[in-house]
């Protein structure tokens, strides 16, 4: 399976500043998504990264709070723009290779775990 | 709209003692259902893919089986590295995003 890194690993920010989180993947792929995870919670998917058009957002994620980029096929990155304490989560990227296997399986960088004060 | 609940909430085992875990969906259509291993401050790491109902993975100490509205993760003789949050999630047959469970916490006790 692709080998997945996300930038930064953590974060504290102070409300009202953005974050940019970087995800790198070691290998063309062909679908990138978006997730957070909330304290204590699951995986709730933000959006699907598309490669060289307008991101997908699911219901409640707005491009205005959450722009995402996907300039070639092994990288992305989300913004979380104008932080509140709400905003704490982890955040992370994941990726589905549907040129090479047979399955749909998405495989999970390592998450940004993002404090905002 | 598709959903997934897991049961139980959090589990508790002695090490050796074997147990399962259930992941109850409906969808419109499965797909797929994938089960993930999650340590704390880490990303879910995949476990097992399972398509149709009668389908069996193994790997290692776990067993993963599946029916037309519910998944099983055998966990057989546990040991503490064990411990981990058991996620669960499943695909539409028109490849619709993943709609994940809340997932099981397990620990297993020395």
């Amino acid at each position: 399976s692709a080998v997945i890194s996300q930038k930064p690993s953590r974060d504290i920010c102070q409300r009202g500043t953005s974050l940019t989180i970087q995800c790198q993947v070691d290998s063309q792929v062909t679908m990138m998504f978006w997730y957070r995870q909330q304290p204590g919670q699951s995986l709730t998917l933000i959006a699907t990264a598309n490669q060289g058009s307008e991101a997908t957002y699911e219901s409640g994620f707005v491009i205005d709070k959450f722009p995402i980029s996907r300039p070639n096929l092994t990288f992305s990155t989300l913004t979380v723009s104008n932080m509140s304490p709400e905003d704490s989560s982890i955040y992370l990227c994941s990726v589905e290779d549907r040129w090479r296997g047979s399955t749909d399986t998405q495989y999970f960088g390592p998450g940004t775990r993002l404090t905002v004060l | 709209e598709d959903q997934v609940t897991q049961s139980p909430e959090a589990l508790r085992l002695q090490e050796g003692e074997s147990s399962s875990l259930n992941c109850s969906y409906t969808v419109s259509g499965l797909r797929g259902l994938f089960w993930y291993r999650q340590d704390p401050g880490k990303g879910p790491e995949f476990l097992f893919t399972l398509y149709s109902a009668g389908e069996e993975k193994e790997k290692e100490r776990l067993k993963a089986t599946l029916t037309k509205k519910e998944s099983f993760l055998h966990i057989t003789a546990p040991k503490p590295e064990d411990s981990a949050t058991y996620l669960c999630a499943v695909q539409g047959a028109y490849g619709q995003n993943f709609v994940f469970g809340p997932g099981t916490r397990l620990s297993v006790l020395p």
